[in-house]
């Protein structure tokens, strides 16, 4: 089964300070993705990853960063984190696949829950 | 920004009906998929339906998808209480390995 795993379910942090969110997958994935998810906007891509030491921003990446040292790791980074960024955050992998014969399924993990104060 | 955007927000049903959930999209697609979401947890992929497919089952799970009408629906026949959960749309927008998830319909289903 694949598995995916992210460092903590819960995380209380004071505003300005610097967060270290990891995932990590054993599927040998090359596709690691970080998303946060609201009430009522549903999941929205942060950055994404196709190899080690490469990144795209998604849709929101302001604020964050990313780091992939090992294809089997993903880390999202709050350089100085603010209340506005109080969410739930969900780390996926999957193969990478395009075309219609694509199937590009994404495993997720259990998520982290942060809270900003 | 969201391609999919499902309907309705939330549904509440009786164990043992029918629950139908809706997903429209905006551009084209390669694939179309569903996810389901327990309450505080990750994501767990339900099913995939590709472009040139018009219909698909996995067990009680019936989806459709309109290529013209850019939408879709999900199907659960003979519900049960362990299906109240978020289900979520999500779309590869030709892009292949990202997907665009909508907002998700949050699904009650009561004993």
């Amino acid at each position: 089964d694949v598995k995916v795993t992210q460092s903590s379910r819960y995380l209380v942090k004071r505003t300005g300070e610097k967060v270290f969110l990891e995932c990590v997958q054993d599927m040998d994935h090359e596709n690691m993705f970080w998303y946060r998810q609201d009430p009522g906007l549903g999941l929205r891509l942060i950055y994404f990853s196709y190899d080690v030491k490469m990144k795209e921003k998604g849709d929101i990446p302001e604020g964050y960063s990313v780091s992939r040292e090992k294809k089997e790791r993903f880390s999202l980074i709050l350089e100085s984190a603010s209340t506005n960024q109080t969410s739930m955050y969900l780390c996926a992998s999957n193969y990478p696949g395009t075309g219609r014969s694509s199937y590009n399924e994404q495993f997720f993990g259990p998520g982290t829950r942060l809270t900003v104060l | 920004s969201q391609q999919g955007e499902e309907d309705p927000q939330a549904l509440s049903i009786q164990e043992g009906e029918n629950a139908t959930m809706n997903c429209s999209y905006k551009t084209s697609i390669n694939n179309l998929q569903w996810y389901r979401q327990n309450s505080g947890r990750g994501l767990v992929h339900l099913i995939l339906i590709r472009s040139n497919e018009r219909e698909k089952h996995s067990g009680r799970l019936r989806v459709t998808l309109d290529t013209s009408k850019k939408s879709s629906s999900l199907l659960i026949t003979a519900s049960r209480a362990a299906d109240t959960a978020s289900y979520f749309c999500a779309t590869d927008g030709g892009y292949g390995n990202k997907l665009v998830f909508g907002a998700g319909t949050i699904l009650r289903v009561k004993s």
